[in-house]
């Protein structure tokens, strides 16, 4: 597609469930990220994928957290075990590579809102 | 880590007229990039405009200019001739030039536009 799309919109779920959340990024970009936006905060970051492998993780708040990107392009973001702190909107975006130049320019999803009951 | 402030939790403009978003910053590093995002109720983050931080020149981008002032770190976006749809969220951010691609965001500041 034209732009990085994140499925589901919203999600809505129960604390102690697991959870997935999916980015797909545009087209050809090889660098993907995810952020964490709490109500009245700015996104904080996550993880962030050089193709395939996650190139630097220590975003991930702990254990509960794990994101894949098996084939380079779509990336799943898992949340085991939910609790109620983690509801917030899950931003994805990617660029066409990870630093130098207007090419590492970072395009966003509309994000995923999770809420946990 | 880097930190990024923005001090102005909320803003207003009256449409046509011009409005200036602070924002400071807190590093040790020589080289890194400055953004503007927009995020309007959609939630879709969408760049307004980046800034190298070796290079003098202010950035713009038409009606959307920055104030970068490397040694003060500051970093202020001026909207000249607000126009309705510029109402938003506004974040202010980060990112360093070396290994460590993420972004470091401020808390934000909104923007309303006065018909």
């Amino acid at each position: 597609g034209a732009g990085v799309s994140q499925t589901p919109s919203n999600k809505v779920t129960e604390k102690g469930k697991y959870v997935e959340l999916r980015c797909d990024p545009i087209s050809g970009h090889t660098a993907l990220y995810w952020y964490r936006q709490s109500l009245g905060q700015g996104p904080e970051f996550l993880i962030y994928f050089q193709g395939t492998g996650a190139a630097d993780d220590s975003g991930l708040p702990n254990d509960r957290f794990f994101a894949v990107r098996p084939e380079g392009s779509v990336s799943t973001l898992k949340i085991q075990r939910t609790e109620r702190g983690d509801s917030a909107v899950y931003l994805c975006a990617s660029s066409l590579r990870v630093a130098g130049g207007p090419t590492d320019t970072q395009y966003f999803g509309p994000g995923t809102r999770l809420t946990v009951l | 880590a880097q930190t990024v402030t923005q001090s102005q939790p909320e803003m207003s403009v009256q449409e046509a007229e011009t409005v200036t978003l602070s924002c400071t910053y807190d590093t040790s590093e020589s080289d890194y990039y400055l953004f503007w995002y927009k995020q309007p109720p959609s939630r879709q983050m969408i760049l307004v405009i980046r800034q190298e931080a070796y290079k003098q020149q202010n950035a713009t981008e038409n009606r959307f200019s920055v104030n970068f002032q490397k040694a003060a770190k500051s970093f202020s976006l001026k909207i000249s001739d607000s126009q309705l749809g510029d109402a938003a969220m506004y974040f202010c951010a980060y990112r360093s030039a070396g290994t460590g691609n993420q972004f470091y965001f401020g808390t934000g500041t909104s923007l309303t536009v006065i018909p």
